[in-house]
């Protein structure tokens, strides 16, 4: 089955800087990859996908990247905002006994620090 | 639209004991999924349902049962709760298999003594 790696764990930032987190995935049939927020005692909340015939995709200040020869995708975040603080999953479509399911990576931790 | 609601929030077991988590999504979706969440492990599968009457294993399935009552509603029970059990259950729903946009409830916080 599909296996997902993301890292890093946790990431620290200032207001106003950067952030990226990477995730690669192990079954090349994969063709959908999206982003989820979960803020604390939430459940988890999608913030973009991309899915396997584009290479980018943003909305504001979220862009997420697909190398697919690779086998990974990162999501960028510019401009952080105290509010970003939250834990990012990503996540790939693997096949289940014919249905399409996703798998999910162990989620990074980010900390955007005023 | 409520979106997926789920019941209880909160729930404290005795070994062995048993319990259903409900859970029910109010936009027509024709997929649900049952997901537990562990600290550092990220989400995983429990069971789901691609569609009304129909339920397949996940990931982790082993001491759990699905039925899928409906087309909004789709429980998790647990016949003898063991502390591994442990954990934040989510439910989830999506449009059917081919579209994979997940929407998740709030979660279940359920421990087990």
């Amino acid at each position: 089955g599909e296996n997902v790696e993301q890292h890093p764990s946790t990431l620290s930032v200032q207001e106003g800087d950067s952030a990226v987190i990477k995730c690669t995935y192990s079954d090349s049939a994969s063709n959908y990859f999206p982003w989820y927020k979960q803020e604390l005692g939430k459940g988890p909340q999608l913030i973009i996908d991309i899915r396997s015939n584009v290479g980018e995709k943003k909305d504001q200040r979220i862009a997420v990247t697909l190398n697919k020869t690779a086998k990974h995708f990162s999501l960028h975040i510019t401009e952080t905002q105290p509010e970003d603080s939250a834990v990012y999953f990503c996540a790939a479509e693997g096949s289940n006994s014919g249905y399409s399911t996703l798998t999910f990576g162990k989620g990074t931790m980010l900390l955007v620090s005023p | 639209n409520a979106g997926v609601t789920q019941t209880p929030k909160f729930q404290v077991l005795k070994t062995g004991q048993s319990m259903t988590l409900q859970c029910a999504q109010d936009m027509n979706h024709n997929s649900m999924y049952w997901y537990r969440q562990d600290p550092g492990m990220g989400l995983r599968l429990i069971y789901y349902s691609a569609s009304e009457g129909t339920t397949d294993k996940g990931e982790v399935p082993n001491g759990y049962n699905v039925s899928r009552l409906n087309k909004r509603e789709f429980s998790l029970r647990l016949e003898s709760a063991a502390p591994s059990q442990t954990s934040v259950y989510f439910c989830a729903s999506s449009v059917d298999r081919d579209y994979n946009e997940q929407f998740f409830g709030p979660g279940t916080r359920l421990t087990v003594l």
